[in-house]
């Protein structure tokens, strides 16, 4: 059992659509990172939220951090074909970092 | 600013032998861990220190070591190599706490 659950686990959309992914765990963090990897490379971070309730905007990407700091979601607005790749949500966990098995995106034209 | 830098990219092995995974990083960070990646499973974490001569066990430690001699490297070993260690390996460096975790760019290993 993962210590942080995802979904949807594969999300296959059209371009111009919405979407919101989902990051659920019964423990509390201290902080939640998102990630995003692209094929052949290594996760690179997109945000981190720390406080319960904490909502951040980059461009399309909304991310929230629950109240409870146990969950977190990804809102992509007008998703564009750049968008695929797998979204990993990330937690500080004691003294080291635990990942979810990612949301698998693929956007098409 | 090279970053995390792992080698090799590829790997090839027989069942039963042995090899090590070097990871390098440049940040000064003294967080830094191993994971594996399989297919619907994320990233695992296998290792993990938190500073030169401090390791620890992360979700899926058997049949790999690990040591920190400096704070720049971390190299993973796999004494007897088994299938099921076939993998993507990924190294990560970051300040600890939470904050930024940087990646290599993978190992892709597999075991024959």
């Amino acid at each position: 059992t993962q210590l942080l659950e995802q979904s949807p686990q594969f999300l296959s959309i059209q371009e111009g659509e919405n979407l919101t992914v989902y990051c659920n765990s019964s423990s509390v963090f201290s902080s939640l990172q998102w990630y995003r990897q692209e094929p052949g490379e290594g996760p690179v971070l997109l945000v981190t939220v720390v406080t319960g309730g904490e909502v951040k905007k980059l461009k399309r990407l909304t991310f929230q951090f629950g109240d409870a700091r146990k969950d977190s979601s990804l809102h992509i607005t007008a998703a564009q074909p750049g968008d695929t790749g797998l979204y990993l949500c990330a937690g500080a966990h004691n003294n080291d970092m635990r990942f979810g098995a990612g949301t698998r995106l693929t956007v098409k034209p | 600013n090279a970053g995390v830098t792992q080698t090799p990219k590829f790997q090839v092995l027989k069942t039963g032998q042995s090899m090590t995974l070097q990871c390098a990083q440049d940040m000064n960070h003294e967080y830094m861990s191993w994971y594996r990646q399989d297919p619907g499973m994320g990233l695992r974490l296998i290792h993990y220190s938190v500073g030169a001569g401090i390791t620890d066990q992360g979700e899926v430690p058997n049949g790999y070591n690990v040591s920190r001699s400096t704070t720049e490297d971390f190299p993973l070993r796999l004494l007897s190599a088994a299938p099921s260690q076939t993998s993507v390996y990924f190294c990560a460096s970051s300040g600890g706490g939470g904050t930024e975790a940087f990646f290599g760019q993978g190992t892709r290993l597999t075991v024959v």
